[in-house]
């Protein structure tokens, strides 16, 4: 079974420090995927970043950079210079690899609340 | 290009009514998956269609809830004699037709439908 862990319920920090949000996951499956989603205040889901088991370079998209360590079963997301357009909830999320070659579900993190005070 | 379109973003019934929320997935794209958000709680993962069928409905509750997504239109997520139990926001999902080879495709969120239940 798969699960996904962000132990990390709200996050307070001021404009301008970096702050990393934690992300540990299980599975059995040798082959699977982890995602970044976004939900600002307005509600949608905005996806952030996809990284590929098998690929463990780390990824940086401008103030956004991602840390997967697959030792520690890990993929945690660091925001530079925090802005207050980035109070959010941040979700991290899990799929397996199926044999069929299918997509399958999301398994989601229960979320952090990130807020970014001026 | 427009993204993943859910209609009602908000709906509200009284108990026992039926609730039918819409999902128009991304231009290009042949899968949905519907999620379910209850309130402080994270996304949970619904069901899985592509047109005409039902690819994975391990998380749909066993009564009351159907989904479908016909060869023409959208797919629709149907609620039969809501409770007040099923207030939530129920999210959709699209991606393209997997390539294979084990490898998952990302998965993009419509803005979600608000349901409340008096």
């Amino acid at each position: 079974a798969q699960k996904v862990t962000q132990a990390q319920t709200e996050i307070s920090v001021v404009e301008k420090e970096d702050v990393t949000l934690d992300c540990v996951y299980e599975t059995r499956d040798t082959t699977y995927y982890l995602f970044w989603y976004k939900q600002p205040p307005s509600g949608e889901l905005v996806f952030l970043i996809r990284r590929n088991s098998f690929d463990e370079q780390n990824e940086i998209s401008g103030r956004y950079s991602w840390n997967f360590q697959k030792s520690t079963s890990s993929f945690n997301f660091t925001i530079t210079a925090s802005q207050v357009v980035d109070s959010a909830v941040y979700f991290c999320a899990l799929s397996e690899a199926l044999l069929t070659g299918a997509n399958s579900k999301l398994t989601f993190g229960k979320g952090i609340t990130l807020s970014v005070r001026p | 290009n427009a993204g993943v379109m859910q209609n009602p973003r908000h709906l509200v019934r009284r108990r026992g009514q039926e609730a039918r929320l819409r999902c128009s997935p991304m231009k290009g794209h042949s899968h949905v998956y519907w999620y379910r958000q209850l309130p402080e709680e994270g996304l949970k993962f619904m069901v899985y269609l592509q047109k005409e069928n039902i690819i994975d409905e391990s998380g749909m509750p066993k009564e009351r809830f159907s989904a479908e997504f016909p060869k023409e239109g959208p797919s629709i997520l149907r609620i039969q004699q809501v409770v007040r139990g099923d207030s939530a926001a129920y999210f959709c999902a699209s991606s393209p037709l997997d390539r294979g080879a084990r490898l998952q495709e990302t998965q993009y969120f419509g803005p979600g439908t608000r349901l409340l239940v008096l």
